[in-house]
């Protein structure tokens, strides 16, 4: 099974910050890598595919890059209604596997 | 509007089965492979299991594997989640998730989620 480790577990950021979390996988799963953005009390929301496409209807303030094991979310100038917490997700290989989460707090 | 609903959750019995359902709308469901995730409370998420869209090919997490069925009828747009022998580690927020289009392996639609809880 890949184990996919994201870091920090939180981070508690000023607007207009820049955020960036990472994910690292156990193996190598070249592209293979998607985020997701969960608030509170709401299901997950796809924010980028294949480690750097971002999602339909996605801010721009959202990009990802990264291949093989290290990978790499970052968003730009954060805002408030971007507190959450984001999972990254591996679907290279069974069993599909996500990060434990990184919880992005408002200061 | 492309739309997920999963309904079916409950309170249950350790060992007592359920049945999960959801209900897909707004897009030609017999084209997708779809998924059900689940996560405990406070808790990261766990892909559980998957299914193409034929039913050709059917995946599980060893968590659930030989307790838990997926099938789905196209027919009637929907997925669905048999849930047998449960433990009280089953407990969680179980969402269904439909993979991207050809070639697209994330999970681009996310219905609400649906809450089972395994408890005596």
């Amino acid at each position: 099974e890949i184990v996919l480790t994201q870091s920090p577990d939180f981070q508690s950021v000023t607007p207009k910050e820049k955020v960036t979390i990472t994910c690292r996988a156990s193996q190598s799963i070249g592209s293979s890598l998607h985020w997701y953005q969960q608030k509170p009390d709401q299901s997950p929301k796809l924010l980028i595919k294949y480690a750097s496409q971002s999602f339909s209807g996605v801010p721009s303030r959202f990009s990802g890059s990264g291949s093989g094991t290290d990978f790499t979310l970052t968003i730009n100038s954060l805002e408030a209604e971007d507190a959450a917490t984001y999972y990254c997700h591996q679907s290279s290989s069974l069993p599909q596997t996500f990060g434990q989460g990184t919880k992005v707090e408002i200061k | 509007e492309v739309q997920l609903v999963e309904s079916g959750g409950g309170l249950v019995k350790p060992g007592g089965s359920l049945r999960l359902s959801c209900a897909a709308s707004g897009f030609t469901f017999s084209s997708y492979s779809m998924n059900w995730v689940r996560q405990a409370p406070g808790k990261g998420l766990e892909w559980v299991s998957s299914i193409s869209s034929s039913s050709s090919y059917i995946y599980y997490a060893d968590s659930v594997k030989g307790r838990f069925t997926i099938s789905r009828d196209n027919a009637k747009n929907s997925l669905y989640l048999q849930m047998n022998s449960l433990r009280a580690e089953d407990t969680a927020v179980y969402y269904c998730a439909r993979r991207g289009g050809t070639g697209t392996n994330a999970f681009d639609i996310w219905g609400q989620g649906t809450m089972v809880t395994v408890s005596s």
